[in-house]
């Protein structure tokens, strides 16, 4: 079956520290892949997404992420975060189908001052 | 330009009630999608609309029904509301079916007791 894991549940960092927080699918053949975030009480918001090509993207908010095939990977990576970074952030697929998309279940994110 | 809009913000209804959510968009999305949010559960699809006039069953169809009579409108009902039904629901649209972006309102919270 499609999946996407993200194994950290809750990833806590400190201010002005480098941020990963990582993400697997599991698809037969190589999904899109997006990474969205969600402030507390908001819907959910398009960081970055990975249709093909250059397997370093970058996205909104000074966010990157990294694919890399040969670890079913697309971890997203920040070199500096910012207290207002503090969210839950959502990796996700789409591999066809009507359906849209298959989402992980969510990195919670705590910023330490 | 509203973008998607739910109403209600919050509800809280007694076992065996029934509610509509109200889902609009206004940027003539093809695609709409009603998703619920639980703790560690991440977003889970309910039903979805590839167009006016149609619906399909998501992973966790049971105990919703859907409508579209109007391209702009996605109405998610709850015939006999359950505590297991509560939760933070989501609507979403897009203009592909890749989901490139998905635009999200900013919930309903629902309270069943």
């Amino acid at each position: 079956a499609q999946s996407v894991t993200q194994p950290d549940i809750h990833i806590t960092v400190s201010e002005g520290a480098s941020l990963e927080l990582r993400c697997n699918y599991s698809y037969g053949a190589t999904p899109y892949l997006f990474w969205y975030v969600q402030s507390p009480g908001q819907g959910l918001q398009l960081l970055l997404k990975y249709f093909s090509g250059d397997t370093l993207v970058q996205g909104i908010k000074g966010f990157e992420a990294e694919f890399k095939r040969s670890q079913s990977s697309f971890n997203l990576r920040k070199p500096s975060v910012h207290w207002s970074d503090a969210a839950e952030y959502f990796c996700a697929a789409y591999g066809g189908g009507a359906d849209g998309l298959t989402f992980g279940k969510g990195t919670h994110l705590i910023i330490q001052p | 330009n509203a973008g998607v809009t739910q109403t209600p913000k919050f509800r809280v209804l007694k076992t065996g009630q029934s509610m509509t959510l109200l889902c609009a968009q206004d940027m003539n999305h093809e695609y709409m999608y009603w998703y619920r949010q639980d703790p560690g559960m991440g977003l889970r699809l309910i039903h979805y609309s590839v167009g006016e006039g149609t619906t399909a069953k998501g992973e966790v169809p049971d105990g919703y029904n859907v409508s579209r009579l109007k391209k702009q409108n996605f109405l998610l009902g709850l015939e006999s509301a359950a505590p297991s039904q509560t939760s933070v629901y989501f609507c979403a649209s897009s203009y592909s079916v890749d989901n490139s972006p998905l635009h999200f309102g900013n919930g309903t919270r629902l309270t069943v007791t």
